[in-house]
C-alpha cells in the first residue's frame, strides 16, 4: 500500500496522559499536513511541514501539542496532558510540489478518545 | 463568520433524483476549490476540483462563481452509493510559507439516498 499511513488507528487514553500518533506520507511527497476533525465538523488545519521544516501552525495547536518531522519523511504528533476536548480524529495528509499533481491525499486517520 | 459555509443537511433523496449542494466562502483571495467526499468514520477523498468554467465528471457537475464567492455541486441520477458527506473545500496557497496548501473545509453536507 503506497498511500498515507497512520497509526495507531484508534487510541483510548485517560485524561492527563500523553499520546503520540505517527504518519508515514506517500514516499515522494515533501509536504505533510495534520488536521483534526470532531464529530459534525469538517477537518481543521493544525500544522504543515515542507520536508523537515514546520512552516505553519494553527492557533488550534496549543502548547500541549507538538509535531515533528525529523528527517523529512514520517511525522509524529504528540499531545501532552490530554483533555476530553482533544477527542477527535487526527488526519495526516501529504502532497507533492506544485506542478507534480499537488493533490492532497489523506490517511485513514487516528481516532483519539480521552476518558 | 465561518470561512466556508455549507448547509449540513441531511438531504434525503430517492434513488435517481438530482440533488444540488451549495457552499459560500468568505476569503476572496482563495485560489482553488474542491469537493471532497467523506464516508462515515473514513478519511476525506477528493471528488473533484472546481473551476470557474464549470466542470463535469460523469454524474457530477461542479461550478464556481468567484464574484459571488459561491461553489456548487450537482449530482444527477443519484445512487445509493452516493450517500456520504460532501465537503466544500477552499485552498489558500501559502506563498510566504513555502507554497504549501492550506485547505479550509466546510462542515459538510450529508446526503442520504434512499430506495
Amino acid at each position: 500500500d503506497t498511500g498515507v499511513s497512520q497509526n495507531p488507528r484508534h487510541k483510548i487514553t485517560k485524561r492527563g496522559q500523553n499520546v503520540t500518533f505517527r504518519c508515514d506520507p506517500i514516499s515522494e511527497h515533501n509536504r505533510l499536513y495534520w488536521y483534526r476533525q470532531t464529530l459534525g465538523q469538517g477537518p481543521e488545519f493544525l500544522t504543515y511541514f515542507q520536508n523537515e521544516a514546520q512552516l505553519e501552525k494553527s492557533r488550534l495547536l496549543s502548547d500541549r501539542f507538538s509535531a515533528e518531522r525529523p528527517k523529512g519523511s514520517f511525522s509524529t504528533l504528540e499531545i501532552q496532558r490530554t483533555e476530553q476536548g482533544d477527542s477527535a480524529m487526527y488526519l495526516c495528509a501529504s502532497s507533492s510540489q506544485p506542478g507534480q499533481g499537488n493533490t492532497i491525499y489523506f490517511g485513514e486517520g487516528s481516532w483519539l478518545t480521552v476518558v | 463568520r465561518k470561512e466556508v459555509e455549507q448547509d449540513p443537511g441531511p438531504f434525503n433523496v430517492p434513488e435517481g433524483a438530482t440533488v444540488a449542494f451549495n457552499c459560500t466562502y468568505s476569503n476572496s483571495a482563495s485560489q482553488s476549490f474542491f469537493w471532497y467526499r467523506q464516508d462515515c468514520r473514513k478519511e476525506p477523498k477528493l471528488l473533484m476540483s472546481v473551476y470557474s468554467s464549470g466542470n463535469e465528471d460523469g454524474r457530477f457537475t461542479a461550478q464556481l462563481n468567484r464574484a459571488s464567492q459561491y461553489i456548487s455541486l450537482l449530482i444527477r441520477d443519484s445512487k445509493l452509493s452516493d450517500s456520504a458527506t460532501y465537503l466544500c473545500v477552499v485552498n489558500m496557497l501559502r506563498i510566504l510559507t513555502g507554497g504549501g496548501n492550506k485547505l479550509t473545509f466546510g462542515t459538510g453536507t450529508q446526503l442520504k439516498v434512499e430506495l
